[in-house]
């Protein structure tokens, strides 16, 4: 079957470093999105990879390895206003989107 | 520029009644989807829509119905609504064009099933 898993629950302090990781196992691969989710509200677009390396992107960045199934999402200098789920995504061999739970991050002064 | 626009935004209703929900989106994109999400749960595809006059079933179709007649309108029926379609619901639009497959959402519809 199709998986993506990723921790449930981050918490991190205002100014530091996070980093969530997503492990995948998928039907073929089109590629591996993340979204960030506050509280309520929907989901919004942060990165894709499609090739393995690291995509810099201001203060977050995402890494992939495909030989691996893994990917992670790195947060710097975080904000209160990070606090939010970040969902996995996979890219299907149908180009159909296969979601993780998500990461509720949690950001402490 | 308003994007994706979703109704109602929330809604109770009882077991055995229809329902639709409405989305609508003014970006012209070709692709258009309904999910819906559970708590511990990812987002589910329910149905989807590659193109107008086009639908297809995602993972979890079985109770709903969806349409597409023009590329804007992806309404998502519930013939029968029963409890375990309590959930908030996402419709999303995509331009199939782009090869990042970006996602845009509406802003839910909290539906609830008593």
């Amino acid at each position: 079957g199709q998986n993506i898993d990723q921790p449930t629950e981050m918490t991190a302090t205002e100014g530091a470093i996070v980093q969530i990781n997503c492990t995948y196992q998928t039907s073929g691969f089109n590629g591996l999105f993340w979204y960030q989710q506050h509280a309520g509200e929907a989901p919004t677009f942060l990165s894709y990879n499609v090739l393995d390396g690291l995509e810099e992107k201001g203060r977050f960045s995402s890494f992939l390895s495909r030989s691996k199934g893994y990917s992670y999402l790195l947060l710097k200098e975080l904000q209160m206003k990070d606090s939010a789920s970040y969902l996995c995504a996979v890219g299907d061999s149908n180009y159909q989107l296969i979601w993780g739970a998500g990461t509720k991050l949690i950001i402490k002064p | 520029i308003a994007g994706i626009t979703q109704a109602p935004t929330s809604q109770i209703l009882a077991a055995g009644r229809r329902m639709t929900l409405r989305c609508t989106q003014d970006m012209r994109h070709n692709a258009m989807y309904w999910y819906r999400q559970d708590l511990g749960l990812g987002l589910r595809l329910i149905h989807y829509s590659n193109t107008a006059g086009t639908t297809g079933k995602g993972e979890v179709p079985d109770g709903y119905s969806v349409s597409r007649a023009n590329t804007d309108d992806f309404p998502l029926t519930l013939a029968s609504a029963v409890p375990s379609q309590t959930s908030v619901y996402f419709c999303a639009s995509s331009d199939s064009s782009q090869n990042t497959g970006e996602l845009f959402f509406g802003e839910g519809s909290r539906l609830t099933v008593l």
